[in-house]
């Protein structure tokens, strides 16, 4: 198994204002994800990263909107910037242990105002 | 655009029933997995069915992979008030991708 921590656990913030999330795992892995839950709504992929290499992101997600840092193994974070209501989601860090095995992390609560 | 179709999207029902959540998409998948998310909390994986026609048992839940493997379904057998969240499938999509459901929020009544 994995054990994966998030900070902060939720927040509240402004209109164009950037949170940083961080994304802990006890052990190391290569490759952590960023998902994106909407209120009421399923996971969607936002990146993938990798230690020492740039995140590669899917469709309808960039760079400068949501960077990511990978400085080791065991630790990522996610910036949203410039947030705006419609950013307002649970945003939760993923591992993958084997191929068929996925852990994540308890999510982070982001309410904009 | 590989797509996941979670049915229904909604379900409550007493405890001691049973029922059946489907998860249905046009795209093959390589592996399949269920997992079930309660308020504030991540998605917990319950299972991964690798094989066309694979069906696992896990206590009252009975996974089963779609022979074509596009398909999946599970059932719960008595339902119980702790079997209440969000209930989510997922296909792998390429070695360490998954494209997740659209979901099915259950709630067990006492």
């Amino acid at each position: 198994s994995a054990v994966i921590s998030q900070k902060p656990s939720r927040d509240i913030c402004q209109r164009g204002t950037s949170l940083t999330i961080q994304c802990q795992v006890d052990s190391q892995v290569t490759m952590m994800f960023w998902y994106r839950q909407q209120p009421g709504q399923s996971l969607t992929l936002i990146a993938t990263a990798n230690q020492g290499s740039e995140a590669t992101y899917e469709s309808g997600f960039v760079i400068d909107k949501f960077p990511i840092s990978r400085p080791n193994l065991t630790f990522s974070t996610l910036t949203v910037s410039n947030m705006s209501p419609e950013d307002s989601s649970i945003y939760l860090c993923s591992v993958n242990r084997g191929t068929d095995t996925q852990y994540f992390g308890p999510g982070t609560r982001l309410t904009v105002l | 655009t590989q797509l996941l179709e979670q049915s229904p999207q909604f379900l409550s029902i007493q405890e001691g029933e049973n029922l059946t959540v489907y998860c249905n998409s046009s795209s093959v998948f390589s592996s399949l997995q269920w997992y079930r998310q309660e308020p504030g909390e991540g998605p917990v994986l319950l299972v991964t069915v690798v094989t066309g026609g694979e069906v696992k048992k896990l206590k009252r839940l009975t996974f089963q992979f779609g022979d074509a493997r596009k398909d999946s379904s599970l059932h719960i057998t008595a339902a119980q008030t702790g079997d209440t969240g969000l209930y989510l499938c997922a296909g792998a999509s390429g070695t360490y991708k998954y494209i997740f459901g659209t979901g099915t929020r259950l709630k067990v009544l006492a």
